[in-house]
């Protein structure tokens, strides 16, 4: 079946420093992908997403990379701050009904 | 603020008893989702409806049956629960897909 392949499933970053997240997914008609962050004992919130009709999207310290060819795209944070550890989800749509399959997740942890 | 409402949020239970998980949401969204979250393998589609008629198993469905009451409604069931289906359940909307996901708090369920 499709799948989404997320890494690390755990990063350390020093405040301040950039931290990239990578998902590769299986599905070439996959046209959507978004990034979700979940904080500890909270709900999952989306921060970006990207279609395929675009290579690259930034919002702030936010971005999200697409290469359709490689099937693979990322999460860039910069100028990372406490409040950016969680865990963050990649996700793909597939079918026409764009459900979502989903990565793993990532455990983000800033180190002071 | 419309919000995602799910109850209960923590239940414990036994083995071979039935469970409902119930939703509401009051977003306008006609879209509506049930999702397993466990650590480690990211979020799992149980069972989605688009509108009060429409009704589509996602990965996961065996085990588990839902019924979407109203617009605004959508409620899981397990009609005898295993300890396997312990997990963090979660509720989410949205608008016209592709497009964000709006979730729940989740419901912690325990089977013993």
């Amino acid at each position: 079946g499709e799948n989404v392949e997320q890494h690390p499933s755990t990063l350390s970053v020093q405040e301040g420093d950039s931290a990239v997240i990578k998902c590769t997914y299986s599905d070439s008609a996959s046209n959507y992908f978004p990034w979700y962050k979940q904080e500890l004992g909270k709900r999952p919130q989306l921060i970006i997403d990207i279609r395929s009709n675009v290579g690259e999207k930034k919002d702030q310290r936010i971005a999200v990379t697409l290469n359709k060819t490689a099937k693979h795209f990322s999460l860039h944070i910069t100028e990372t701050q406490p409040e950016d550890s969680a865990v963050y989800f990649c996700a793909a749509s597939i079918g026409s009904n764009y459900q979502l399959i989903w990565g793993a997740g990532t455990k983000l942890i800033i180190k002071p | 603020d419309a919000d995602v409402t799910q109850t209960p949020r923590n239940r414990i239970t036994k083995t071979g008893k039935r469970i409902m998980l119930e939703c509401s949401q009051t977003k306008g969204h006609d879209r509506m989702y049930w999702y397993r979250q466990d650590p480690g393998l990211g979020l799992q589609l149980i069972y989605y409806s688009f509108d009060v008629k429409d009704i589509n198993k996602g990965e996961i469905s065996d085990g588990y049956s839902v019924s979407r009451q109203a617009q605004a409604k959508f409620s899981l069931s397990l009609e005898s629960a295993i300890p396997n289906q312990t997990a963090l359940y979660f509720c989410a909307t949205s608008d016209s897909g592709p497009g964000e996901l709006f979730f729940g708090e989740g419901s912690r369920l325990t089977v013993l």
